[in-house]
């Protein structure tokens, strides 16, 4: 089955940039998704089709998408982006299977 | 305001079925796909299936194939999630999640499943 992976845990300081990584072989073809998640809380949207930003989700993150690896960076991460984050896309079977990546921990401090 | 509302927490024994919903409100429900994700406790997302609502096509993840059913009736704007034997390893945190990118998500039901 399809899969996609991240690295289990990411730690910046505060206003140092954040880079995770989202590896698939099926990334050339199709859109990653990028979502955080604070404990407790339901997921959020942060970046949709590799790397467009929904509105009020701020300018510091971005993301990018080059042959099957995707990347999700925030630039001058804080301390409140401390999260979750999950990558999600589909397979290229054509009957549109969706996976999440299997998560990175974000730690600012 | 669109909005995803959940049914409430349940407490099941193995063996027993269970149905949840997800009511959309805010948007034409029928517009767009609603998703359903599995979280178990402490772990990942993981993406289990999803309809369709304008005429309840759905496609589902092989993992889940069989052992769920995803149903909706657009007249009352409602996705649904339904188990017909439930098992102790069917205990975890269940969201709905609008569209293919998600960008609203359900409160999340805890369902918990113990005998």
């Amino acid at each position: 089955s399809y899969e996609l992976t991240q690295p289990p845990s990411v730690s910046v300081s505060p206003g140092q940039t954040a880079r995770i990584t989202c590896s698939g072989d099926a990334l050339p073809k199709k859109y990653a998704y990028w979502y955080q998640q604070k404990s407790g809380q339901a997921p959020v949207l942060v970046i949709y089709e590799d790397s467009k930003r929904p509105s009020g989700i701020p300018e510091r993150f971005s993301g990018s998408s080059s042959g099957t690896m995707a990347t999700l960076t925030i630039s001058g991460a804080q301390v409140e982006d401390e999260a979750d984050y999950y990558c999600y896309s589909t397979d290229s079977s054509g009957n549109h299977r969706g996976v999440f990546g299997g998560g990175t921990k974000l730690t600012v401090l | 305001e669109v909005q995803l509302v959940q049914s409430g927490a349940e407490v099941k024994k193995p063996g027993e079925s269970l149905r949840i919903s997800c009511k959309g409100s805010g948007y034409s429900f029928t517009s767009y796909w609603i998703s359903w994700v599995r979280q178990m406790p402490g772990k990942g997302l993981e993406w289990m299936g999803r309809i369709d609502p304008s005429d309840s096509y759905t496609n589902y993840s092989p993992s889940f194939q069989g052992h769920v059913t995803i149903s909706a009736d657009k007249s009352i704007s409602t996705a649904y999630l339904q188990w017909s034997s439930l098992k102790a390893s069917d205990t975890a945190m269940y969201y709905c999640a609008r569209r293919d990118k998600f960008d609203y998500w359900g409160q999340g039901t805890l369902v918990t499943v113990s005998s």
